[in-house]
């Protein structure tokens, strides 16, 4: 156990709906990430946020969007969605802003 | 940015054989790590290597930063190592980036 929680762990919808990721950092880590990985692909930086602040962007689209809340827990909204949003949504937390990044078990998000 | 390549990229294995797999980057970094994604998805640190050597049981690490490379060698391989072998590294800012991974099976 990482110590990093993400919910829900699967999410079935469909096509230009929206849906909420929800992911709760280690203790004491003020970092969180996020990351995308579709079927059989890598993982893609998406967004990284320190102490409630962004601080860099990845490859994510304008349909997306993040934040990190006072108490450090950070959410991704994923909203219009495409079949091609179909993936694996993993969040990472860290001490600092780059420092060993631990990951939570992932969100797994089908669109029909 | 950075770029970061890893190989094999895919890798067959006898129960029982030795393997290394190597993850090239283009820069220099302030961190590295290992991962292994088991064939439930879970994401599992190995390593935090920006430099010199680890090993944990029947894993082991290097990375030469100043060659800009890193080794993750595996012996005796289980059927349970069977999975994808991510090297990630960060140069410093906020982004730490992946390489595509190597994916390893290993037969009984």
């Amino acid at each position: 156990d990482s110590g990093v929680t993400q919910t829900p762990k699967h999410l079935i919808t469909a096509t230009g709906q929206r849906v909420t990721l929800r992911c709760s950092p280690r203790s004491g880590d003020l970092s969180v990430y996020w990351y995308q990985q579709s079927l059989d692909q890598g993982l893609q930086f998406l967004i990284q946020y320190y102490n409630g602040e962004e601080r860099a962007k990845g490859n994510i689209l304008e349909r997306f969007s993040a934040q990190q809340f006072p108490d450090l827990h950070s959410e991704l909204n994923l909203s219009s969605l495409e079949l091609g949003d179909s993936a694996l949504y993993f969040c990472a937390s860290s001490v600092g802003g780059a420092g060993e990044l631990f990951f939570g078990e992932g969100s797994r998000l089908t669109v029909l | 940015g950075i770029q970061v390549e890893q190989s094999p990229p895919d890798l067959i294995l006898q129960e029982g054989a030795n393997s290394t797999l190597r993850c090239n980057f283009s820069d220099s970094v302030n961190n590295l790590q290992w991962f292994h994604q088991n064939p439930w998805g879970q994401l599992i640190n190995l390593f935090y290597i920006p430099s010199g050597t680890k090993q944990n049981g029947r894993l082991s690490a290097t990375t030469v930063a100043t060659e800009r490379y890193s080794l993750l060698y595996i012996s005796s391989s289980q059927t349970t190592d069977s999975g994808v072998y991510f090297c990630a590294v960060n140069t410093g800012g906020f982004k730490t980036i992946f390489g595509a991974g190597t994916r390893l099976f290993v037969k009984a």
